[in-house]
């Protein structure tokens, strides 16, 4: 079975760092991209970048270039979202999500989520 | 970056009747389209990809149409558990954007 476990919630302070994870199993992690989405408090989803772990390619939505990094480390079969310095607009619910196939853009399966709160 | 917009934001539908959502696109996404299904906290589940193609598992009442920049998801009778928020998505270019939502509520 094809799953992604993403970290538990997370509660830091403005001006903090952090890093959040999503563990792929049952399947070649190498060959599928893996993508990030923000789901803001009571808010729609945005799409925020992908990543190919095969040789960590890393596409950003603009709205997420500088202000986010996503890596991998394909020895563990894991990717990663990170934050230099968070701010209080960073809070939300961030997705992990793995295409339905290796050269397809829709996403399924999904992690669980990580809940981020920034708050001082 | 191209710009999905959902309409209309809240949809009221008595349980068996049919709903129709609409998605447009500021340009051309071809056929590079999907439906995402969300519920109150879980992760959204696609629904629809490449604007009509059903994703494993999906009940054959929800259909999508459409290409180029005007796209529709239909519930043919909406079930108790298909009131749920619904988003499309777009790929191009090495870039996606979801539209904003559409909320399916019960009459």
């Amino acid at each position: 079975e094809v799953q992604l476990v993403q970290s538990g919630a997370e509660v830091k302070k403005p001006g903090e760092s952090l890093k959040i994870s999503c563990k792929g199993s049952g399947y070649s992690f190498t060959s599928y991209w893996i993508g990030w989405v923000r789901q803001m408090p009571g808010k729609g989803l945005e799409w925020m970048g992908i990543i190919y772990p095969g040789d960590s390619d890393t596409r950003y939505s603009p709205s997420f270039q500088g202000q986010v990094t996503i890596s991998a480390d394909k020895s563990i079969s894991t990717a990663y979202l990170q934050w230099s310095s968070l701010k209080a607009s960073d809070t939300a619910m961030y997705y992990c999500a793995r295409p339905i196939a290796a050269g397809d853009n829709w996403f399924d399966p999904w992690g669980q989520g990580t809940l981020v709160t920034v708050s001082s | 970056e191209i710009v999905m917009t959902q309409s209309p934001a809240t949809l009221s539908v008595s349980p068996g009747e049919r709903a129709t959502l609409s998605c447009r696109a500021s340009q051309s996404v071809s056929s590079n389209l999907a439906w995402y299904q969300q519920k109150p906290g879980q992760a959204p589940r696609l629904l629809i990809y490449g604007a009509s193609t059903r994703a494993t598992g999906i009940p054959a009442r929800f259909s999508g149409s459409g290409s180029g920049t005007e796209f529709t998801l239909t519930i043919s009778s909406l079930q108790s558990e298909d009131f749920a928020v619904y988003y499309c998505q777009q790929y191009n270019n090495w870039l996606g954007t979801f539209g904003q939502g559409t909320k399916v509520e019960i009459k």
